[in-house]
C-alpha cells in the first residue's frame, strides 16, 4: 500500500521567489495536513484540508497558502520567500481510525 | 490552550536497556495520542496510536500507555537496540475541532552499542 508521497524532496530557492510543494495522500484518505518543522520552533501546524475545503489554518502569514484537489492531492504555496521559511515541510494524511501518516517531507532552503 | 511536554529532551543508554519516554499534556479533552519516530532529516514514522478510550497499545518491543485524567503518556521500549536511535515525538489530537496535532518537542534517544 503506497504511503504519503511528497515532491520534490529538496528545493533551493532565492529570497523573493515562490515555491509550490505537492502531496499525494494514502488512497482513501480525504484529510490532508501540512506542518513546518524547524530546529527552533519544532513542528508547527500550517493547514488542514478535507474534501477540498480548508477546515483550519495555523498562525502563519498569508504568504502561505494551500489547496486540495478532488482526488485529495494537495499543494501548498509559499510566495515571496524569506530566509526564515527554510524548513522541512511535512504533509500527512489521516483518518480517525489509523491516525496520521506522514510523508518524507520536502526540505526547502531559501538563500 | 493545549501544550505537550516531553521529558527528557535527550537520553543516552547502553544497548539492551529497557527505557521509558514521557509525554504530558495540559488538556485531557483529546481524541487520541500518537507516538512517532523521526530519523535525522526524515519524515515521521507512526509507532502507536492510542484512542482516548484506550489505556495502552503494544507493537513488538514498544508499549504506550495513556492516562487521560492525569494528562500523561509513556512509551516503553524493551531491550533497546542501536537501530532505535532517533527522535521520538508524541502528539495529541485535541477534541476542539481544530483538525490538527499538537506536538511535543521530542526526546532524542541514543542507544550505544
Amino acid at each position: 500500500k503506497a504511503g504519503v508521497t511528497q515532491t520534490p524532496r529538496y528545493l533551493i530557492k532565492t529570497r523573493g521567489q515562490q515555491v509550490t510543494l505537492s502531496c499525494s495522500p494514502i488512497s482513501g484518505h480525504r484529510s490532508v495536513s501540512w506542518y513546518q518543522q524547524t530546529p527552533g520552533q519544532g513542528l508547527q501546524f500550517l493547514f488542514e484540508y478535507f474534501s477540498e475545503t480548508q477546515r483550519n489554518k495555523g498562525n502563519f502569514p498569508g504568504r502561505f497558502s494551500g489547496r486540495q484537489f478532488s482526488n485529495s492531492r494537495s499543494e501548498m504555496n509559499v510566495s515571496t520567500l524569506e530566509l526564515g521559511d527554510s524548513a522541512l515541510y511535512l504533509c500527512a494524511s489521516s483518518t480517525s481510525k489509523v491516525g496520521y501518516t506522514f510523508g518524507s517531507g520536502t526540505r526547502l532552503t531559501v538563500v | 490552550k493545549q501544550e505537550v511536554t516531553q521529558i527528557p529532551a535527550a537520553l543516552s543508554v547502553p544497548e539492551g536497556e529497557n527505557l521509558v519516554l514521557n509525554c504530558s499534556f495540559t488538556d485531557s479533552a483529546i481524541y487520541n495520542l500518537q507516538w512517532f519516530r523521526q530519523d535525522p532529516g526524515k519524515g515521521l514514522t507512526s509507532l502507536l496510536l492510542i484512542q482516548s478510550s484506550q489505556r495502552e497499545q503494544t507493537s513488538g518491543r514498544l508499549n504506550a500507555s495513556l492516562d487521560k485524567s492525569s494528562g500523561r503518556s509513556t512509551l516503553y521500549i524493551a531491550a533497546s537496540q542501536p537501530g532505535d536511535s532517533a527522535t521520538y515525538l508524541c502528539a495529541v489530537r485535541p477534541m476542539d475541532s481544530s483538525y490538527k496535532l499538537i506536538f511535543g518537542s521530542g526526546t532524542r534517544l541514543l542507544v550505544r552499542p
